[in-house]
């Protein structure tokens, strides 16, 4: 069972958006501005893309975002492409005697 | 080009050591965090324990102490993670990533499929 909630699953069809939820505690999420997220192909290593809620790294197109409101985080990934297709994980500070705890994954399917 | 080069596959078998590296390139070992984060089959993301090179102050994660060693070499860029006594719950992918404050993952070695089998 993973510290943060994510849904098993999402789809949209190419140009649409989607929404991405991942659900903590306020010992997690709600407890500081600092949730990430990943975006993993099939055999490929995780990918940062979102950090400290809503900064993008350079190089992650801007139809990536992130946002927070209490407990929850959420990544919005605009204007679907096929190349979104990809597991999508969330992660969250939670505090200096623990350890950056991750959302089970969400697999993100575009029609 | 900040890089992060891991070992090979290993296929081991229960009650062997084993131990792992994660080579760094492009960039000041010693002033960020590396990170493990095992991946076991069809599962999520979990990081074991963070090291940082420069005075190796390590920390590990609950399910993680006890269970294995983390380490660097600063003279040659590269961490590692070992285990003295492997089990079948061990069979996993292994990534280790690079990180400026020990919570973010900025960049990712190509992970290390370690395979624990009778």
């Amino acid at each position: 069972q993973s510290a943060l909630t994510q849904p098993r699953s999402v789809s949209g069809s190419p140009g649409q958006s989607v929404t991405i939820s991942c659900t903590g505690t306020s010992s997690d999420v709600g407890g500081y501005n600092y949730v990430s997220w990943y975006q993993q192909h099939p055999g490929k290593a995780p990918k940062l893309m979102i950090y400290d809620v809503s900064k993008r790294p350079s190089g992650v197109p801007d139809r990536f975002s992130g946002s927070k409101s209490g407990n929850t985080a959420s990544l919005t990934i605009s204007g679907l492409q096929a190349e979104d297709e990809a597991d999508y994980y969330c992660s969250s500070y939670a505090g200096d005697y623990t350890f950056e705890v991750f959302g089970g994954g969400t697999k993100l399917t575009v029609l | 080009e900040v890089q992060l080069v891991q070992s090979g596959a290993e296929v081991k078998k229960p009650g062997e050591s084993l131990k792992i590296s994660c080579k760094a390139s492009g960039y000041r070992f010693t002033s960020f965090w590396i990170a493990w984060v095992r991946q076991m089959p069809g599962k999520g993301l979990e990081c074991m324990g963070i090291i940082y090179p420069d005075d190796s102050d390590t920390r590990y994660g609950p399910s993680s102490q006890g269970q294995v060693t983390i380490s660097a070499d600063k003279s040659i860029s590269t961490a590692y993670l070992q285990w003295t006594s492997l089990t079948a719950s061990d069979t996993a992918i292994y990534y280790c990533a690079k990180s400026s404050n020990g919570r973010v993952f900025e960049v990712w070695g190509q992970g290390t499929l370690v395979t624990v089998s009778s």
